[in-house]
């Protein structure tokens, strides 16, 4: 059982360059999210999905959009990527209780 | 304006010894609490929760209290072990509408236990 799985794990940007950082699930959860998580800032929620078929902003979605392409798996946009876009970013989902499952993260950095 | 606050930056404890990690929120829409631990390179994992009827929950070593009035809740790990040296997230989340999706994070708590 993979649980959340996203890729790629690193990738490095030049400031302009566009890009898809994809995620999947295998546990039939409804929800899934889009976290970055900055130096002490801790974690920030991007977009989300609360339901196939539905997206809504979080809390830092300047610079990104999202795809819930189907039920398992939610992709996060960067059209034309910026150095303040150098983060890790997390992919996690939830059934419909309040637990989230996170990925491992894409360590991700615009020069 | 920082809904879930941990106001420890870090914390270090002897191995053996009480680690208290404290967290507050300001939302008093929030009625169900997490903790996430997360290492290194890795992906938070979830640690234990509690919801907004109960005032103490436990789980082994840890255990997390909340205090409604005070808007606080506090995770204890008894005792520390070396393995436990992560960074810790408080979370949060209730309300109406989308707010009931949404897990709100703290900054963090990074614990060191030392041998």
């Amino acid at each position: 059982n993979a649980g959340v799985t996203q890729t790629p794990k690193f990738q490095v940007l030049k400031t302009g360059q566009s890009m898809t950082l994809q995620c999947a699930q295998d546990m039939n959860h409804n929800s899934m999210y889009w976290y970055r998580q900055d130096p002490g800032m801790g974690l920030r929620l991007i977009y989300y999905s609360a339901s196939e078929g539905t997206t809504d902003k979080g809390e830092v979605p300047n610079g990104y959009n999202v795809s819930r392409l189907n039920k398992r798996e939610f992709s996060l946009r960067l059209e034309s990527a910026a150095p303040s876009q150098t983060s890790v970013y997390f992919c996690a989902s939830r059934r419909g209780d309040e637990k989230l499952f996170f990925g491992s993260g894409t360590q991700l950095s615009v020069l | 304006d920082q809904q879930v606050k941990q106001n420890s930056p870090s914390l270090s404890v002897q191995e053996g010894r009480i680690s208290i990690l404290n967290c507050d929120y300001t939302n008093s829409m929030f009625d169900y609490f997490l903790w996430y631990k997360k290492y290194p390179a890795e992906g938070p994992t979830f640690l234990i929760s509690i919801s907004s009827i109960k005032d103490k929950n436990e789980d082994g070593r840890f255990t997390v209290f909340l205090n409604k009035s005070a808007k606080h809740l506090s995770l204890h790990i008894v005792p520390s072990q070396p393995g436990d040296s992560a960074v810790y997230f408080c979370a949060a989340t209730g309300g109406s509408g989308g707010s009931n999706y949404k897990l709100t994070f703290g900054k963090g708590t990074l614990l060191t236990v030392n041998p």
